[in-house]
């Protein structure tokens, strides 16, 4: 299996400053035949299932906010929100889908400072 | 839109089977371009895969190997559901289980149910 880590496993940054969440998997999940990362990014909060932010490494899903930005290619990414707000404490995971079985990060809080 | 509507007992008794069921709103299990998936959370195994089943002219199935000998992943098409049965459980199986929808393509898991806390104990 590939085994996601994920660094920091927590963070406090202050309101309207720039978070930055690293992924780094075992194996590269780059696949030449369509030049894409199966890399993916939910964010979780308290109570509530995860929710999908990016795909594709890069790609933000439908409906999240541009301040929320995916890059990275290979083993290495990273997830970076622009300016924090309130509402984006949560818990950030990382999953690659490249070869199954899919395994997640094991997570990435973000809190306010 | 797409919903997931998870049902089915939060106590399980060790040793026997634990069963949910994850109902379909606005989509369809019998989709050539989704997978329907079943995933556990818990603080000591984090997120964890557990298998899927997707119809592509026919049925199909995949499991982790961690609980290969121990699950089964259905489909109801005349419910338009799908199940999840975990047997032989023991307190290592407590977790909060979801069913999520996975996207063909991008293999993201866009829709996700609300979740089941399940405990096993007697």
């Amino acid at each position: 299996d590939i085994v996601m880590t994920q660094s920091p496993d927590s963070l406090a940054v202050s309101l309207g400053e720039r978070a930055t969440i690293n992924c780094k998997s075992s194996q590269s999940v780059f696949k030449s035949s369509n030049n894409k990362n199966y890399l993916t990014w939910y964010q979780q909060k308290p109570g509530q299932p995860p929710k999908l932010l990016i795909y594709w490494s890069s790609t933000r899903e439908s409906g999240v906010p541009d301040r929320f930005s995916g890059s990275g290619s290979g083993t290495d990414f990273t997830l970076t929100i622009s300016s924090l707000q309130a509402e984006d404490v949560a818990v950030y995971y990382c999953q690659q889908y490249y070869s199954a079985p899919p395994t997640f990060g094991q997570g990435t809080r973000v809190e306010i400072k | 839109q797409v919903q997931l509507q998870q049902s089915g007992p939060g106590l399980v008794e060790p040793s026997q089977t634990l069963s949910l069921t994850c109902a379909i709103s606005g989509d369809s299990v019998s989709s050539n371009s989704g997978t329907w998936n079943w995933i556990r959370q818990s603080p000591s195994r984090g997120l964890e895969w557990l298998g899927r089943t997707y119809y592509r002219a026919n049925w199909y199935n995949d499991y982790a190997v961690s609980v290969r000998s121990r699950i089964t992943v259905n489909p109801d098409t005349s419910r338009n559901q799908f199940s999840l049965h975990l047997s032989s459980v023991s307190p290592e199986d407590t977790a909060v289980y979801y069913c999520a929808r996975g996207v063909a393509g991008t293999a993201a898991f866009d829709i996700w149910g609300q979740g089941t806390m399940v405990t096993v104990s007697s």
